[in-house]
């Protein structure tokens, strides 16, 4: 079992629609990171959570200490959102990463 | 904009022999750090820097690891002598001041033969 459950795995949306990314844990953590990586680049991390919410543009990310539950929205979708999604927590010196989220956003 | 360097991309050396990684972090991001990440792993944070202050090393094996980052700027992560079991893929990421993103470099493949 892992410990990062993402869902869903796969997500095809059209532009301008709202999208969200669902993260699960099972392990007490220090922090939550997203990440983001596009095709063929590097690993940039967008957010990282220890409770409520954070804003960043379009971008929004959530998180319920409690449910041990942590979301990733996107308004106003865009083709160049287009990329995969990775949940990891932080237990203070190692991450567990989810299985990432490929997100394509059509035109 | 350029994104983190990291080199070599890949090393092979034999157990106990030195070894040295380069990392260029973004123009301007003060903060740097190197990661080891095991095959099937998540990262794990070796060092972090702040300017060319080591402000988190406590993971850092120090009898056979040593980094610095003399001017601040790029950063020399370096085993001596290496183990078979360092071999891993070696992260460098940067952040600017205030900032939560970390931008990750392509990393360091070792293999200790």
């Amino acid at each position: 079992k892992n410990e990062v459950e993402q869902s869903p795995q796969n997500l095809t949306a059209q532009e301008g629609e709202f999208i969200t990314i669902n993260c699960s844990y099972s392990v007490g953590i220090s922090a939550l990171h997203w990440l983001q990586q596009h095709p063929g680049g590097g690993i940039v991390s967008l957010f990282m959570l220890s409770s409520g919410k954070k804003k960043h543009g379009r971008l929004i990310a959530t998180i319920n200490i409690q449910e041990k539950h942590s979301s990733l929205h996107i308004t106003a979708s865009h083709p160049r959102d287009s990329a995969v999604y990775i949940c990891a927590v932080d237990l203070g010196n190692q991450f567990y990463f989810g299985t990432g989220t490929s997100l394509t956003v059509i035109p | 904009e350029a994104g983190v360097v990291q080199s070599p991309r890949y090393k092979i050396i034999e157990k106990k022999q030195p070894v040295a990684f380069w990392c260029n972090p973004i123009s301007g991001h003060n903060t740097l750090y190197w990661y080891l990440q095991n095959l099937g792993q998540g990262p794990e944070l070796l060092i972090r820097y702040e300017n060319e202050e080591a402000v988190d090393d406590s993971q850092l094996p120090k009898d056979r690891f040593s980094a610095e980052r003399l001017k601040g700027v790029d950063s020399t992560l370096k085993i001596q002598p290496a183990e078979l079991g360092d071999s891993a893929v070696y992260l460098c990421a940067s952040s600017s001041e205030g900032t939560d993103t970390q931008y990750f470099g392509p990393g360091t493949r070792l293999t200790v033969l």
